[in-house]
């Protein structure tokens, strides 16, 4: 079983629609938690970076991170074509426990249809 | 310069042939990143450099693969005797600090081997 785990989609739905994104993880240590968004023959851009649990807003993106239930999500409001990625979450533990390394979900292909 | 650079963009190598991956991270960046990344599949940890030391390589998957990054700039992923298995896409990213938010990726080397 792997470390974390995130649907790979694909994912599709009409322009303006409210998009959920979700990954699972199994290691108790990590507390960095991040999303990424990568377009097709690109390297991933972070999108959203938060430590331990909380949401955090930031434009039409809100992403929640529930360490009791180990379950990290991402929120898109009023969905753009512009949008249609993949979206890889990605997390680490702390500071003198290898937090330089970051380790990702397989990623979710998302469609926003116009 | 702006960005992570990687060269080649793609490379396409018979098995058996050794290949060189080159990064030039962002200027002044300290920390240097490489991860491979399987067709559908989200980013896996390679090796780490904080300035010219290797401080981690634990996801180096054999002895074939070797990073250097000898002044503590531009880095190079070299794979001996490539396999079928090796074909996938090579991020290298680079942070000032060592912290998971920091990171920039470049767009990768995409290296197939026939």
């Amino acid at each position: 079983q792997k470390e974390v785990e995130q649907d790979p989609g694909p994912l599709s739905v009409p322009e303006g629609a409210i998009v959920s994104l979700n990954c699972t993880y199994s290691n108790s240590a990590f507390q960095y938690f991040m999303w990424y968004r990568q377009y097709s023959r690109k390297g991933p851009e972070l999108l959203m970076y938060t430590y331990s649990s909380g949401n955090k807003e930031d434009g039409r993106f809100t992403a929640q991170v529930d360490k009791s239930s180990k379950y990290i999500s991402l929120f898109i409001r009023d969905s753009q074509p512009s949008d249609s990625a993949t979206y890889l979450c990605a997390m680490s533990p702390p500071l003198g426990q290898g937090a330089q390394k970051l380790v990702f979900g397989q990623g979710t292909r998302l469609t926003i249809n116009p | 310069g702006a960005g992570v650079s990687q060269s080649p963009r793609y490379k396409v190598a018979k098995r058996g042939q050794d290949v060189a991956l080159r990064c030039d991270p962002i200027s002044g960046h300290v920390s240097l990143f490489w991860y491979q990344q399987a067709l559908g599949q989200g980013p896996e940890f390679l090796t780490y450099f904080q300035n010219e030391a290797q401080l981690d390589k634990s996801g180096l998957p054999s002895d074939r693969f070797f990073a250097e990054r000898p002044e503590g700039s531009v880095s190079t992923l070299k794979i001996q005797r490539t396999q079928q298995e090796d074909s996938a896409v090579y991020l290298c990213a680079s942070s000032f600090g060592g912290g998971a938010g920091g990171y920039t990726f470049g767009s990768g080397t995409r290296l197939t081997v026939v």
